[in-house]
C-alpha cells in the first residue's frame, strides 16, 4: 500500500525556538497533502490543505505565521512551527492523497505523526 | 452538513465477539467513506473503505455496512481480538471537496 512517511516522530524543543516536521509520499505522487493535530483522546483536527506547488489553506483559527506549510514537490511537505509555545505541544499528523475522480479513487494515507514538546 | 457523527465514543467487547461502530452523516455528496485504525502513538491506518453503491463490503473479519437511504453505515469486527483495541474513526469525502471529514473516534477496547 501506499506508504508516508512523516519526520522526526517526535522532538522536544525550548519555547521560542522553531521546528521543522517533514511528510514524504514515499511510492506515489501526492497532490494533496493535509496536517492535522490531535489532542489526547480526540479526533483529527485539520489545520491546512496543501497543494503542490500553491499556498496552503488554512483552517479557521489556525494561524499561517505560526505554522508554516511549503508543498514544493509532489513528494514533500514540511511545517513548521514558528517560535513555538507550550500551548503547541501536541501530535501532528500528515496525510497525503492524489485526489481523482470519483473520489473512492484517492484514499488517504497518513504518516505516523509527531510528537512535538516544547518546554 | 459537512459533519460525520459517530457512536459510540467508546466500547468494550469481549475477545472473540462482535464490535459495532456506527457512523452517519447529511450531505449527500459523499461518495467515498472509508475507516481507519489508530494505535496509540501512531497515525491513522486506513483499514477498509465502501463506495455508496455497495451495501456492503467484507475484508477478513472486518465489514461495512452502508445504508444510503438512511445515510449511514457501519464497521462490524468479527471475532474481536485484543489486538483490535483502538480507535476507530469513520470518514467520508465527496466529489467537489479536498478535505475528509472525520468522526470523532471510538475507542475499542477487546478484553482478553
Amino acid at each position: 500500500g501506499a506508504v508516508v512517511s512523516q519526520h522526526p516522530s517526535w522532538v522536544i524543543c525550548k519555547s521560542g525556538t522553531s521546528v521543522k516536521i517533514e511528510c514524504r509520499s514515499l511510492d506515489f505522487q501526492a497532490t494533496t497533502m493535509f496536517w492535522y493535530r490531535q489532542f489526547p483522546k480526540q479526533s483529527l483536527m485539520l489545520m491546512a490543505t496543501s497543494n503542490e506547488g500553491s499556498k496552503a489553506t488554512y483552517e479557521q483559527g489556525v494561524e499561517k505565521d505560526k505554522f508554516l506549510i511549503n508543498h514544493a514537490s509532489l513528494t514533500l511537505s514540511t511545517l513548521t512551527v514558528t517560535s513555538a509555545h507550550p500551548e503547541d505541544s501536541s501530535f501532528y499528523i500528515c496525510s497525503a492523497a492524489t485526489l481523482l475522480y470519483p473520489s473512492y479513487n484517492s484514499p488517504l494515507h497518513f504518516g505516523n505523526g509527531t510528537r512535538l514538546t516544547v518546554t | 452538513q459537512q459533519q460525520v457523527k459517530q457512536s459510540p465514543q467508546s466500547l468494550i467487547v469481549q475477545k472473540g465477539g462482535i464490535s459495532i461502530i456506527n457512523c452517519a452523516y447529511e450531505n449527500t455528496a459523499f461518495d467515498y467513506f472509508p475507516w481507519y485504525q489508530q494505535f496509540p502513538g501512531k497515525g491513522p491506518a486506513l483499514l477498509i473503505a465502501i463506495r455508496p453503491d455497495v451495501s456492503e463490503k467484507k475484508e477478513g473479519r472486518f465489514t461495512i455496512s452502508f445504508n444510503k437511504s438512511a445515510k449511514q453505515f457501519s464497521l462490524h469486527i468479527m471475532d474481536s481480538q485484543p489486538g483490535d483495541s483502538a480507535t476507530y474513526f469513520c470518514a467520508a469525502r465527496g466529489d467537489g471537496g479536498q478535505n475528509f471529514v472525520f468522526g470523532p473516534g471510538t475507542r475499542l477496547s477487546v478484553l482478553p
